[in-house]
Parts: structure tokens; sequence; C-alpha cells
């Protein structure tokens, strides 16, 4: 089974400052990583995910993660941030073995302020 | 725009009430899962579908009722609910049966149980 730990609830940044969203998992066997993000009313989607490879992935709209296999860390990461950015944030792991299982996060708060 | 369509969004029912929710997909998918999402909670997974057989239950009560017409249609049936039961519903779907690929997620059906 895997866990994941998202230790910061709520974020506040100010517009074009860096944030750092904080994931750790914990698994016994090899795992697929990823973001997910919801925006108020809305469901999930997409953000990034890390499967194999290089372990910086980054996303369309400015957001990179790096997959630490000796920390067991998976954080996401923005040098500027966009009030467009306020969101609800989900890391989620899977094992490699599928089973169609995903869990989630508790999730952070990234709240961009003018 | 969102590819997996999700109907009623909103749904207020009492507990003798029976009602449904529908979630369809065009895209081709497989895979096809329900999440409950209580407010400021991660998703959690209720059902899957593969390949329109149920691969997974998560020790769902019985008053929830998944159903699988064909590929492409979801359906959650609700019968006796409580108001515990209250919350986002949300359908996702994905290409395959592993979780090496993206979720799809609807925008949701908010329910309230009174």
């Amino acid at each position: 089974a895997q866990s994941v730990t998202q230790l910061d609830s709520q974020v506040p940044v100010f517009e074009e400052a860096p944030v750092e969203l904080r994931c750790n998992y914990s698994s016994s066997v090899s795992v697929y990583l990823f973001w997910y993000v919801q925006y108020p009313n809305q469901g999930l989607q997409l953000l990034l995910k890390y499967l194999s490879g290089s372990t910086l992935v980054k996303s369309i709209n400015g957001f990179e993660a790096e997959f630490n296999k000796s920390q067991t860390s998976f954080h996401l990461r923005k040098p500027s941030v966009h009030i467009s950015d306020t969101a609800e944030y989900f890391c989620a792991v899977s094992g490699t073995g599928g089973g169609n299982k995903l869990t989630f996060g508790t999730g952070t708060q990234l709240k961009v302020e003018l | 725009d969102t590819e997996v369509t999700q109907t009623p969004k909103h749904l207020v029912m009492g507990m003798t009430n029976k009602k449904s929710l529908k979630c369809e997909q065009h895209m081709g998918h497989r895979a096809m899962y329900w999440y409950k999402q209580k407010a400021k909670k991660p998703p959690e997974l209720m059902f899957v579908y593969s390949y329109e057989k149920l691969s997974i239950n998560e020790s769902v009560p019985s008053r929830f009722s998944p159903e699988c017409p064909n590929s492409s249609l979801l359906n959650l049936h609700l019968h006796a609910l409580q108001p515990e039961d209250s919350a986002l519903y949300l359908c996702a779907s994905s290409e395959g049966t592993g979780y090496t690929g993206e979720l799809f997620f609807g925008e949701g059906s908010r329910l309230t149980v009174l």
C-alpha cells in the first residue's frame, strides 16, 4: 500500500513570488507520482506526472516537480505564481503494478494574493 | 472544456428518494471511476469499472449502486441515502486500467441529502 503526506494545508503567497508545495510518499514498491489541481467548483485536472526517466517533470503552465527517491518526495514548484494559480493541489501516488488505485494526499490550498 | 460530462450538476434528495447520477465520456477510455469528495478533503475512490466490468468496490454501502451500461456511460444509483452522504461525486475515466496514464475528471455532481 502507498500513502501520501502533504504537510501544508494552506500556502498563502503574493503574486509573482515563488512557491513550493511539499509532497512526501511512502511505498514498499516502485511508484508513479502525480500532481492534480482542482479549481473552485470544478473536478480535478492532471498538472504533471512522473512515470520514469527524467526525475524533473514540467507542466505547460510553468509548474515543475522533481522526483527524489532517496527523500521519497515529489515537491511542486513554480518560480512566479499568478492569481489564476489559486486552487487546491493534490499530490497522488500509485504502485507501478497497476490495479487502478490512486492514493491522494490531503491537499494544499494555494492562495495567491495581490 | 471537460471531456467527461456529469449530470446533474446539483441534486437535492430526501432519505427515501431514489435518484441516479450519470457520467459520459467519448474518448474511448476503457476504465471509469466514481469518487466521493467531502469539503476540504481529497477524493475517495468508490468504484472502478474496467472494460465495463466492476473491478474495484471500496466497500461502499449498498445504498450506492454503480452501473456501466456501455463503454461510454457510467451511472451511480442512489437509494435511501443518509445526510452524511452529502458530497461532491466525481466521475473519471482513463485510457487503460493501470495508473500510468492520466485520469480525466468531470466537474462533479454536488449531492445534498436532507
